[in-house]
């Protein structure tokens, strides 16, 4: 079936460190979202990437769209002890379905 | 006011019984889902429904079943219940061809013993 894979599974960090997460698809995406899931919470919706080569900021969070629709990533810079959680890209494949990557658990040490 | 609101956020229950969630958005949105994260937080999809007819059904037992009375509510009961069951069930809402993403409750960590 449809897989989203999503790399690295854990990534431990320095407070201060960058971090990135990436997401491969093996089919081209029409999209593609970023969720952020915080110890003990429930996903919450980033941001949402449509266009190829598309490049989105928030703050110190960069989202890539690569050129063929079937990669993405997320790259923060100078991690903060409020940015530990699971990061979790979700490709949508036509229609209505949206299937999500295992995740990148993030653990920022101080 | 809750977006997205599940109840019961905790469910204990021994194997056998049969148990149900509950579903409720007041966002508008016209597509409700079930999601299953296991203990390795991956997020599998279940089932969902768009204004009330289901749409996506992916392959789980068919002790689960889904009931959508109106495009606001979704509910999910569970027959049999076995220990593999334990997970936390994810609701969540979206509205067709918006550019936001999914609406996600809070959970139901559901412990089978």
């Amino acid at each position: 079936g449809q897989q989203v894979m999503q790399i690295p599974q854990y990534q431990h960090v320095q407070e201060g460190e960058d971090f990135t997460t990436y997401c491969n698809s093996s089919t081209t995406l029409s999209n593609i979202q970023w969720y952020k899931q915080r110890p003990g919470g429930h996903p919450v919706f980033l941001i949402q990437l449509v266009k190829s080569g598309e490049v989105k900021k928030q703050k110190r969070l960069t989202f890539q769209f690569g050129e063929a629709k079937k990669n993405s990533s997320l790259h923060i810079t100078a991690t903060q002890t409020t940015d530990v959680g699971t990061y979790f890209c979700a490709g949508r494949v036509g229609g209505n379905k949206l299937v999500f990557g295992a995740g990148t658990i993030l653990r920022v040490k101080s | 006011d809750t977006a997205v609101s599940q109840t019961p956020k905790y469910l204990v229950t021994q194997m056998g019984n049969d148990k149900s969630i509950k579903c409720e958005q007041n966002l508008g949105h016209d597509t409700m889902y079930w999601y299953k994260q296991d203990s390795k937080k991956f997020l599998k999809i279940m089932f969902s429904y768009n204004n009330k007819e289901l749409i996506i059904n992916e392959t789980v037992p068919n002790r689960f079943s889904p009931k959508s009375p109106d495009k606001a509510h979704l509910n999910l009961h569970i027959n049999s219940l076995e220990l593999g069951d334990s997970a936390v069930y994810f609701c969540a809402s979206s509205q067709t061809g918006a550019s936001y993403g999914y609406t996600f409750g809070s959970g139901t960590r559901l412990t089978v013993v």
